[in-house]
């Protein structure tokens, strides 16, 4: 399978600042992005699906203007969380494909805790 | 709506199999996958389903029927390793993946 990165792994922040998450695919240029997010003991749930070069779609109930997406390039997605609070604390996942259609490979995740 | 239901946690012994079930309530369908998800870590991908009839991969075997809106994930000889949750998502008419909420799979000696 593809290999998809993400930076960081996990990080910890105060109450009030932001936070920037980087999605990198490796092997191929992905055309779409997702973005999932994952509190303990629960599924994924599936944030904002991106494609490069055009506005993020958010999924219904998530603030655009607090979590700010980027698809700049075709293996270059960022997900910046502003002004983070400590209910945002979670595991935020990334998935790319390349193609319609085609099968979704997952970053490793990022462990967000806000203080 | 659409819905996916699948068991919250299962027990088995090691050395033994297990089976997964998965029913699903789509708008459209354009495949069945399943996850093995450690706790800790992000999903990593075990098999896909198109078309009804059964998949088999190793120790693992997918199985679906479009008809009944069912699938189910079998687990043979199982490890400790094997301890993970399992994920079942399907894929709607527009490409969007539809996630379960896992099941989570303990193996005991």
């Amino acid at each position: 399978g593809a290999v998809v990165s993400q930076h960081p792994s996990w990080v910890i922040c105060k109450s009030g600042t932001s936070v920037k998450i980087e999605c990198r695919s490796l092997d191929f240029q992905a055309t779409t992005m997702f973005w999932y997010r994952q509190f303990p003991k629960q599924s994924l749930m599936l944030m904002a699906t991106s494609n490069e070069g055009s506005k993020a779609t958010y999924e219904q109930g998530v603030e655009k203007d607090k979590f700010l997406i980027n698809h700049a390039s075709l293996t270059l997605s960022t997900l910046t969380v502003t002004s983070a609070h400590p209910e945002d604390s979670s595991f935020y996942i990334c998935s790319v494909r390349q193609r319609e259609g085609g099968e979704q490979y997952f970053g490793p995740g990022t462990r967000l805790t806000v203080t | 709506g659409q819905n996916i239901d699948q068991p919250t946690e299962m027990t088995a012994t090691e050395g033994a199999i297990v089976q997964i079930n998965c029913t699903y309530q789509t708008s459209g369908f354009n495949g069945l996958f399943w996850y093995q998800q450690h706790a800790g870590e992000a999903p990593t991908f075990l098999s896909y389903n198109v078309l009804d009839g059964l998949e088999e991969k190793g120790r693992f075997s997918s199985f679906l029927s479009r008809s009944k809106g069912y699938s189910y994930l079998l687990l043979k000889e199982l490890q400790m390793k094997d301890s993970a949750s399992y994920l079942c998502a399907v894929k709607d008419s527009n490409y969007q993946l539809i996630w379960g909420a896992g099941t989570k799979l303990i193996i005991k000696p």
